[in-house]
Order: structure tokens, then sequence, then C-alpha cells
């Protein structure tokens, strides 16, 4: 199957660390992404990470990748307001391929 | 470097109305990619272009959808008639092909309100 599946909310306090989850199915794909949007935006996209890797960090923002569990997580450090907003993971199969997005964790960091 | 640029920005029609939508990708980027994003969801692929030919349609709905890409560079996505179920974001995306992870960046996105 194509599923990318995502927990639908989650709230911190400022300064706390975030960590949202994905989970995905096939096991055949290479690249898995981070996007951001915001309300009334496009996506942002945050960070990605190759499949042959298990962590990647980039400023506050930590990609863990467990491909035996077919786990993605997305730890955001020092949490702001700022940060508020629709986070979606998704995977891609082949180079060029399209994108299969979960349902996006709707993020809200409270002060 | 400019980003994605598609127009226009919002669109309110009613039912059985045509409708189109414009993008214009990030200059050098060959593929062009169409998504459209209900409420709630995560984006949905509608068609992929490599430079000016169609590679991937199949979840395009060709009784009602069109799209084309002249010359390889802007593209319109048009519906004509629009039904209500077609309320939703088109989000155009482009990438580069030959890098180690054609990265698709988004467009701001056409909000379609079909009444």
């Amino acid at each position: 199957g194509e599923d990318v599946e995502q927990s639908l909310f989650l709230s911190v306090r400022e300064g706390d660390s975030s960590v949202i989850n994905c989970t995905y199915t096939d096991s055949s794909s290479t690249y898995l992404y981070w996007y951001k949007q915001e309300p009334g935006a496009g996506l942002q996209l945050l960070t990605y990470i190759f499949s042959n890797m298990d962590m990647k960090q980039d400023q506050r923002l930590t990609v863990l990748l467990n491909k035996k569990d077919k786990h993605l997580s997305l730890r955001i450090a020092d949490t702001q307001t700022g940060d508020s907003a629709i986070y979606f993971c998704a995977e891609i199969r082949w180079q060029g391929g399209k994108l299969i997005f979960g349902q996006g964790t709707e993020l809200s960091v409270k002060p | 470097e400019a980003g994605v640029v598609q127009s226009p920005r919002y669109k309110i029609i009613e039912k059985k109305q045509p409708v189109a939508f414009w993008c214009n990708p990030i200059s050098g980027h060959n593929t062009l990619y169409w998504y459209r994003q209900n409420l709630g969801q995560g984006p949905e692929l509608l068609i992929r272009y490599e430079n000016e030919e169609a590679v991937d349609d199949s979840q395009l709905p060709k009784d009602r959808f069109s799209a084309e890409r002249l010359k390889g560079v802007d593209s319109t996505l048009k519906i004509q008639p629009a039904e209500l179920g077609d309320s939703a974001v088109y989000l155009c995306a482009s990438s580069q092909s030959g890098t180690a992870q054609e990265t698709q960046y988004f467009g701001p996105g056409t909000r379609l309100l079909v009444l």
C-alpha cells in the first residue's frame, strides 16, 4: 500500500522539545522528507533524509529513521511559537517520482 | 532566486463553471508537478511533467481535468466543468532532475472554492 501515517495533533510548551512521528509502509522508499505548512501557505521543505541514513541533524531539527520499523521522526529542539504549523512527512520511491504524504501533524506551541 | 509562482491565489466559482490555474516553476527546473490538497489531508499528485511531456497522469480525472506545459516551462491546469468536490488547494511544485534527491519545491497554492 501507499500509506504514510502521522498522529494528527501535538501540543507543547514553548522551549520544550517536540517530536513528530511518522510511519510508512514501502521499504523501497529512497528519500523521506519533512515539510512545514503554515496557515494559508504552501509547503516549505524543512529537511530530508536518505534511506540509508539513521540520523540527520540540521540546527534545531533532528531526523531519526528506523528502516526496520519503517518509522521516521522529527525532533524540534527549543520549540518556539513560530514553529506552530502543520508538519507533513513524505516518502518518494524513486528519483523524480511522486511524493506520498501523510495527513499532517498539527503542532501547537503554547507560551 | 524566485520560488514557484502560482496564480491566482484564490478562486471562487459556481459549479459547472470552468477554471484555470497557472504555475511558473523555479528557473532551470525541468520537472513540474500538480498536487491537490483536500482539507485536512496531505497533497496528492495529479500530474507530473518532465519538460513538456506528461510522464505520470494516472491520478488526473481526465473527464474534466486537463493540463499542459507548453515549451516545458509554465504550466496550466484546467477544470471544466467544476464540481463541488473540486474545492481544494491546488499546489504546483518543481524539481531539477539529475540532482541526488530531486527535492520538490512547492508554490503557495491556489485555493479553489466551488459553490
